[in-house]
């Protein structure tokens, strides 16, 4: 059973980056087990695909934030980040970290206010 | 990308009825790499069914998927209360790896 738990700051300033880490129990995020998988959820809304990355740090995004965006991955530590600039109030959601969509975090909601 | 249409938005049954959803996506989509979710009220998505007709692990049998190309199916054949919830598809041959937006389950 792989676990997953995301953490970071609950609320953002507006044109600030908004950054989150998921911390892996259960599965190494060295190895090629899963997607490493960032989803966001806005409030009575659907969910987003942001992005994910593989064990070889090759990292893939949606098109819509790949501007803004980075995903990185810290072995030693068997976490994986993501990095979001220039947010604006869009951008706040319910931020979910998964593994392939097979086990999920139970998620965290990021505020863009000031 | 591809666009992932679900209907209905809203399905509202009785307890042992059948509920059937639809996702439709916009081109093509190999069986292999089409994917359900169930959102449960102030919870995470969880996996329920992957390509296309696989159940997740400890999934119970009533729910089933099937489908291909453009037009995939979720059956709960036998809806219980424990089943009121959001669910989606999501397709994950083509990057970005699209939802549809979701079809809510209600019990009447």
């Amino acid at each position: 059973q792989v676990h997953l738990q995301e953490s970071g700051p609950r609320q953002v300033k507006p044109s600030e980056t908004l950054s989150l880490t998921c911390t892996v129990s259960g599965a190494s995020v060295s190895s090629s087990y899963c997607y490493w998988t960032w989803v966001r959820q806005t409030p009575g809304k659907g969910l987003e695909w942001i992005g994910d990355i593989q064990h070889t740090r090759n990292a893939d995004y949606s098109p819509s934030l790949k501007s803004r965006l980075t995903i990185s991955l810290d072995a030693p530590k068997n976490e994986f980040s993501l990095n979001l600039n220039s947010v604006t109030a869009a951008d706040s959601a319910v931020y979910y970290c998964t593994c392939s969509g097979n086990f999920w975090g139970q998620g965290v909601l990021v505020t863009v206010s000031s | 990308e591809i666009v992932l249409t679900q209907s209905p938005g809203t399905l509202s049954l009785s307890p042992g009825e059948r509920a059937t959803l639809s996702c439709r996506p916009s081109e093509s989509v190999n069986s292999g790499f089409l994917a359900w979710y169930q959102q449960k009220p102030g919870q995470a998505p969880s996996l329920l069914i992957s390509a296309a007709s696989i159940r997740a692990t400890g999934v119970p049998d009533r729910f089933s998927g099937s489908g291909s190309g453009t037009d995939f199916t979720l059956t709960i054949s036998r809806l219980e209360a424990e089943d009121v919830a959001v669910y989606y598809c999501q397709q994950y041959l083509t990057s970005p790896y699209t939802f549809g937006q979701g079809t809510k389950v209600e019990i009447k």
